[in-house]
């Protein structure tokens, strides 16, 4: 079975902070995807990152960074020098290449960490 | 391009009251899908289209029913509302099935008294 786990369930940084949110995933198959959305006040998810299994190099995106590693099934994303917009609930999602026999393409996703960047 | 749409935003229903919500995308997807998100639990799998013309079931199927209308379209059915419906529903789209991102639409608040 999969699943994913964001053990934060809420942090407060000060703006221009940096902060680290915590993504662990299981899962048994060798190919698969990782995900980060993000789901502002207003409620919409936004599409942030994919990763495939087998591309372990760490990205950066301007104030953005993934750090995957497979060794310790985590997907980790910080966010340096944090700001008032980044405040947000953040979700981890993992999804299976192949069809296993369980939903095909779903997107198996953690409960979310709520980061809330004060001024 | 409008990528993924929704309606309604908000809805009220009684118990026992039905209704349709709509979903429609406009990015030639293949794979289309319907999650709720409750407090605390993240997003789960009410239904998903792999492609036009097939529908399969989910995580928590129960008390729904979809139909994939066309290439565009794929609506959701509560047949019968019940107060643990709700929830806030989103619509999703993606290229293909497995492996690629998904693109969400605005979500419908449904409330059920």
């Amino acid at each position: 079975a999969q699943k994913v786990t964001q053990a934060q369930t809420e942090i407060s940084v000060v703006e221009k902070e940096d902060v680290t949110l915590d993504c662990v995933y299981e899962t048994r198959d060798t190919t698969y995807y990782l995900f980060w959305y993000k789901q502002p006040p207003s409620g919409e998810l936004v599409f942030l990152i994919r990763r495939n299994s087998f591309d372990e190099q760490n990205e950066i995106s301007g104030r953005y960074s993934w750090n995957f590693q497979k060794s310790t099934s985590s997907f980790n994303f910080t966010i340096t020098a944090s700001q008032v917009v980044d405040s947000a609930v953040y979700f981890c999602a993992l999804t299976l290449w192949a069809d296993r026999g369980s939903t095909l393409g779903r997107l198996y996703f953690g409960r979310g960490t709520q980061l809330t960047v004060w001024p | 391009n409008a990528g993924v749409t929704q309606t309604p935003k908000f809805q009220v229903l009684k118990t026992g009251q039905s209704m349709t919500l709509q979903c429609a995308q406009d990015m030639n997807h293949n794979s289309m899908y319907w999650y709720r998100q409750d407090p605390g639990m993240g997003l789960r799998l009410i239904y998903y289209s792999a492609s036009e013309g097939t529908t399969d079931k989910g995580e928590v199927p129960n008390g729904y029913n979809v139909s994939r209308l066309n290439k565009r379209e794929f609506s959701l059915r509560l047949e019968s509302a019940a107060p643990s419906q709700t929830s806030v529903y989103f619509c999703a789209s993606s290229e293909r099935t497995l492996g690629y991102e998904q693109y969400f639409g605005p979500g419908t608040r449904l409330t059920v008294t």
